[in-house]
């Protein structure tokens, strides 16, 4: 079935560094994909999301590229904030009526 | 209101208790799911409704799982003679019309603590 494979947290990172979360997908045919944050005390949010081979999304400095070769959408921000500090959510989504399928989520503390 | 609103916040229960779980979506969102978090999982697929219909019951657990959602807006998870392994926040989001696009509205969930 349908899955997706992020890295493990937590993630602890200074403020200004690169940040690389890895996600991996496995599903038939052509999903879309997407990055979801859960910031403390609030809801899951939509971050950003792809829908073809190649494409970018991209919001708030945090980046991700689809790439069907290596079944890949890593999540990517030059330099992180403390604000950033959150739950980060890879999921993918096959169409139809199928629900978004999650990771597992990965940490991120950014410390000043 | 302006977001989706998950009632209680908090639920502590005893083992063999049933528990509803309410959520309230995003005035005007047709479609609405249910999603179970539990420790060291991901978020785990229960229910979703398109109006008041469940075209996907696949991913709940157990027979004691049952929702429901009436007048096209608020949904009832209620959980029957409740387990330990129930434990878990359980979360609810709405998205907007009838295309499943994968962009959902979550709510803060409801975390359930069976003793």
């Amino acid at each position: 079935g349908d899955s997706v494979t992020q890295m493990e947290g937590p993630v602890t990172l200074s403020e200004e560094a690169f940040l690389t979360i890895n996600c991996t997908y496995t599903a038939t045919g052509y999903p879309s994909l997407f990055w979801y944050v859960q910031y403390p005390g609030e809801g899951l949010q939509l971050l950003l999301k792809a829908t073809k081979a190649d494409d970018k999304g991209s919001n708030k400095g945090f980046e991700a590229t689809y790439r069907k070769e290596t079944t890949s959408f890593h999540l990517e921000k030059g330099s992180v904030q403390v604000s950033d500090s959150a739950v980060y959510f890879c999921a993918l989504l096959r169409g139809g009526n199928t629900p978004l399928v999650f990771g597992k989520g990965t940490r991120l503390s950014v410390i000043a | 209101g302006a977001g989706v609103s998950q009632s209680p916040s908090n639920k502590v229960t005893e083992k063999g208790k049933d528990v509803e779980l309410r959520c309230d979506p995003i005035s005007g969102h047709t479609a609405l799911y249910w999603y179970r978090q539990s420790l060291g999982q991901g978020l785990e697929f229960l229910i979703y409704f398109q109006g008041n219909s469940a075209p996907d019951k696949s991913g709940l657990p157990s027979d004691r799982f049952s929702a429901e959602r009436t007048g096209g807006s608020v949904s009832t998870l209620t959980i029957q003679r409740t387990q330990q392994e129930d434990s878990a926040v359980y979360l609810c989001a709405s998205s907007l019309g009838t295309a499943n696009t994968g962009e959902l509205f979550f709510g803060e969930g409801s975390r359930l603590t069976v003793l």
